[in-house]
Order: structure tokens, then sequence, then C-alpha cells
């Protein structure tokens, strides 16, 4: 149980255009999903906290209008790299709370790798 | 405060070999400590948690070790393998807040 999907697992866009991954909870309703971001051989970054039916809370430094998040239902996340700049290229992970065993774990989807050329 | 602090950067364990991670953190407030296991190219996985209200939990191979006086947490696996070469992060969490706080990571290698 507790499992995440992301799509798509990888992609390739121009500078300038917009690019949207999904995240979802397969098997459980997710009161609340994380957006993340990782650097080669770095940590994980937390960009956005989304409630489902509301807007995301991003963290600081994250712009909101660049990182379009929607919530709009408890299985159904999206992220939306608005006009792509190549130093948006990194590894994005979502992630996924509310699963029966744990209100507070978070489950983690498989990642989409984006390169912007 | 809101920091955890990961170390080492780097392992190398002999097959068969104990590998031990170790964590440490500021804030009194995080009560919820997991370890993921993450392989290149793939999402985090939860490997073993623990809550500050015991001192040691183990899951096979894996055992968190927590020492909430010194606010220090360790992984130790056990006979580890080459299976467990990835990068493994420890976190921290305040549950009401939901939000995980993770450690730098550790770069595993176990040789055979």
């Amino acid at each position: 149980g507790a499992v995440v999907s992301q799509h798509p697992s990888w992609v390739i866009c121009k500078s300038g255009t917009s690019v949207k991954i999904e995240c979802r909870s397969l098997d459980f309703q997710a009161t609340t999903m994380f957006w993340y971001r990782q650097f080669p051989k770095q940590s994980l970054m937390l960009m956005a906290t989304s409630n489902e039916g509301s807007k995301a809370t991003y963290e600081q430094g994250v712009e909101k209008d660049k990182f379009l998040i929607n919530h709009a239902s408890l299985t159904l996340s999206t992220l939306t790299v608005t006009s792509a700049h190549p130093e948006d290229s990194s590894f994005y992970i979502c992630s996924a709370s509310g699963g029966a065993q744990d209100l507070y774990e978070q489950y983690f989807g498989p990642g989409t790798r984006l390169t912007v050329t | 405060q809101q920091q955890v602090k990961q170390s080492p950067q780097s392992l190398i364990v002999q097959k068969g070999g104990i590998s031990i991670i170790n964590c440490a953190y500021e804030n009194t407030a995080f009560d919820y400590f997991p370890w993921y296991q993450q392989f290149p190219g793939k999402g985090p996985a939860l490997l073993i948690a623990i809550r500050p209200d015991v001192s040691e939990k183990k899951e096979g191979r894996f055992t968190i070790s927590f020492n909430k006086s010194a606010k220090q947490f360790s992984l130790h696996i056990m006979d580890s393998q080459p299976g467990d070469s990835a990068t493994y992060f420890c976190a921290a969490l305040i549950q009401g807040a939901q939000k995980l706080v993770f450690g730098q990571g550790t770069r595993l290698t176990i040789n055979p």
C-alpha cells in the first residue's frame, strides 16, 4: 500500500516552454502533497506543500508564479514549471501523506527528471 | 535550529560489515525521525523510523539508535550487502507541522 506515482519519469523541453508533472497517490487519499527538488548529489529541498482544495504554501525563495501547483483532488497534484530555463533542470520528487497507516508519514514518488535545453 | 546534520558524507564498508550513519538535530520539537534510502534516479523510500519515546528500533538488518539527551540518532546496517549501496537520508519532523527536514545525505558503498 501507499504507492505514489509520477508522470512523466523524464522530460526534455526547450527553454521558454512550460512543462507539467503529475503526482498521483494510487491507493490512498492524500490530504497533503509535497513537491521537492533535488540537484545531483544533494539533499531534497522542499519547494511547496499543498492541501487538497487549497492554495499551495511555498517555501522561501521558491517563485510561486514560476512553479504552479494544483492539488485539485485527494489523489492528484500537478507541478507546472512555466517559462522553463536551463537552471530549472533538476530532479523533481513529490510525496504524499494521509495514508491509513500513519497520517504524517510521507510516501515518495519515483521522481521526474527535467532537462531544459 | 531547523537543521539536521548528517555524517559522514560518504562511507565505504566491506560486505558483511556494519554501516553506521549519524545525525544530529537542535530543535527539540522534532518528534518523528525517519530514515530514507535512495537509489540513483529514484525517489526516496522509507527504511525505518523512530519516535523519541524509544531509544532503539530494529527492523531486520536495520537499527535506529536514538539519544534524546544528546539530540542524536543513528542508523546501523548489520551484515551490509552490495545491494545496500545507495544514498541514505535522515530526516526529522514535527508531526503537527508535517514538514520533513532532511540531512545532507550519506553515499554508502558496500564493497563485495
